[in-house]
């Protein structure tokens, strides 16, 4: 069965620090991978996907993530983060098999003192 | 344009109870897709319509069902509610057939609570 792992449950950096959340799934076989965003207050959207080609994809907000097949891994980047980056993050995946189907991870909570 | 949207916003029903919760997709999206999200954790697939028909199912219990109508819209029903449903609940539209990928947009879900 597909599980997506997020190491981090909450994340707490100053402004202008660095980031970056780690994100494992277990699948054998073809994925697409996402990070969601929920801001506080909001829906769910999009961060970014990856579903083939260049593994760097690079999102919304200067988000970036790098998709690492070897290690089944799916980080999040930031260079620099923003007060207004506060919020919960979760990575997905989407079993090539299994249509629109996603399974989320459980989700990291980031904190952004200003 | 509208994104999708979601009825009631809040709920609050008792152990035994049934509950009927309403979608309605992006404008040009015909599947829904239904995910429960528990307190501190992210959602989890219940099931997905296209077509008016049930294309696919996460492992959630036959008091779990659903319908989706002529217009797309859809609704999720849960019978003989427990405590451990209480939740949010997610819908999320996407276009296109749904035996592919397509990105899908996610409402501001129902808060469901049940005493």
């Amino acid at each position: 069965a597909q599980s997506v792992s997020q190491h981090n449950h909450h994340v707490i950096l100053s402004e202008a620090a660095s980031l970056e959340l780690g994100c494992n799934y277990s699948y054998g076989g073809t994925v697409n991978l996402f990070w969601y965003v929920q801001y506080p207050g909001q829906h769910l959207q999009l961060l970014l996907k990856y579903f083939s080609g260049d593994p760097l994809v690079k999102g919304i907000k200067g988000f970036e993530a790098e998709f690492i097949k070897s290690k089944f891994s799916f980080n999040l980047r930031k260079p620099s983060v923003q007060w207004s980056d506060t919020a919960e993050y979760f990575c997905a995946v989407n079993a090539y098999s299994s249509a629109s189907k996603i399974i989320f991870g459980s989700g990291t909570r980031l904190s952004i003192r200003p | 344009d509208a994104g999708v949207t979601q009825s009631p916003t809040h709920l609050i029903k008792t152990r035994g109870q049934q509950v009927t919760l309403r979608c309605s997709p992006k404008s040009g999206h015909d599947t829904v897709s239904w995910y429960q999200q528990a307190l501190g954790q992210g959602p989890q697939f219940i099931f997905q319509y296209y077509e008016e028909e049930e294309r696919q199912r996460g492992n959630f219990p036959d008091r779990f069902s659903g319908h989706q109508f002529p217009n797309y819209s859809s609704e999720l029903n849960v019978n003989a509610l427990l405590l451990g449903d209480s939740a949010l609940y997610l819908c999320a539209s996407s276009g296109g057939l749904a035996d592919s990928y397509n990105e899908q947009f996610f409402g501001p879900g129902t808060r469901l609570t049940v005493l």
